[in-house]
């Protein structure tokens, strides 16, 4: 029951900037949106989540639109370690639950 | 600081038989999660743990599925007797509370049943 809709597979270049798009169209006031990443043979790593300000931290910046009926994760200097499937998760505030869908299969290539 | 720690990485079982996963969370973690992830799929909770009392096991297939966390700690996950449709990835997670934004998750035992 994944409130998400990404695309299956996106490609991007090293070192360029990758933007991985997220449609939540029927997201709630009190429901944040969550990035994960899983790179292969490993768990879920938390990247960043945010509620409607634009967040960066270390390794991501997330755009909410005003709307917040989608967003967007930039990975501004992609790497080969950063291939892996983004998860793109909505999360109420008072819910301990992560809903993963099937994500986006990100390739970076040389 | 140690991550969440799963045994064994890779199990590889006949039908029928029992089997058992471990999970050591990150010290002073309350809240501890067990995942399933099919192929191809994201993971979906079987079970949440609050210390050592199971919350949510309402997707838990407790014909077969059993867990326990003992003392609030480590975690054990076993399905008895396995079948052909077990076989997947099973991912332990924790965080500091069931309030906390971030889950640190294992890495996975991978459950073959032939």
């Amino acid at each position: 029951d994944a409130k998400t809709t990404q695309p299956p597979s996106m490609d991007c270049a090293e070192g360029r900037a990758a933007n991985l798009p997220c449609n939540h169209s029927t997201i709630s006031g009190n429901e944040y949106v969550y990035w994960y990443r899983q790179i292969h043979s490993q768990g879920p790593q938390y990247i960043i989540h945010g509620l409607k300000n634009n967040e960066t931290n270390e390794m991501a910046s997330l755009i909410i639109t005003e709307d917040r009926k989608s967003s967007t994760l930039i990975l501004p200097h992609a790497t080969l370690r950063d291939t892996a499937v983004y998860y793109c998760i909505v999360r109420a505030s008072n819910d301990y639950k992560l809903s993963f869908g099937a994500g986006t299969t990100v390739t970076v290539r040389a | 600081e140690a991550g969440v720690v799963q045994s064994p990485r890779y199990k590889i079982i006949e039908k029928k038989q029992p089997v058992a996963f471990w999970c050591n969370p990150i010290s002073g973690h309350n809240t501890l999660y067990w995942y399933l992830q099919n192929l191809g799929q994201g993971p979906e909770l079987l079970i949440r743990y609050e210390n050592e009392e199971a919350v949510d096991d309402s997707q838990l297939p407790k014909d077969r599925f059993s867990a326990e966390r003992l003392k609030g700690v480590d975690s054990t996950l076993k399905i008895q007797p396995a079948e052909l449709g077990d076989s997947a990835v099973y991912l332990c997670a924790s965080s500091r509370d069931r309030m906390n934004t971030e889950a640190f998750f294992g890495q996975g035992t991978r459950l073959t049943v032939v």
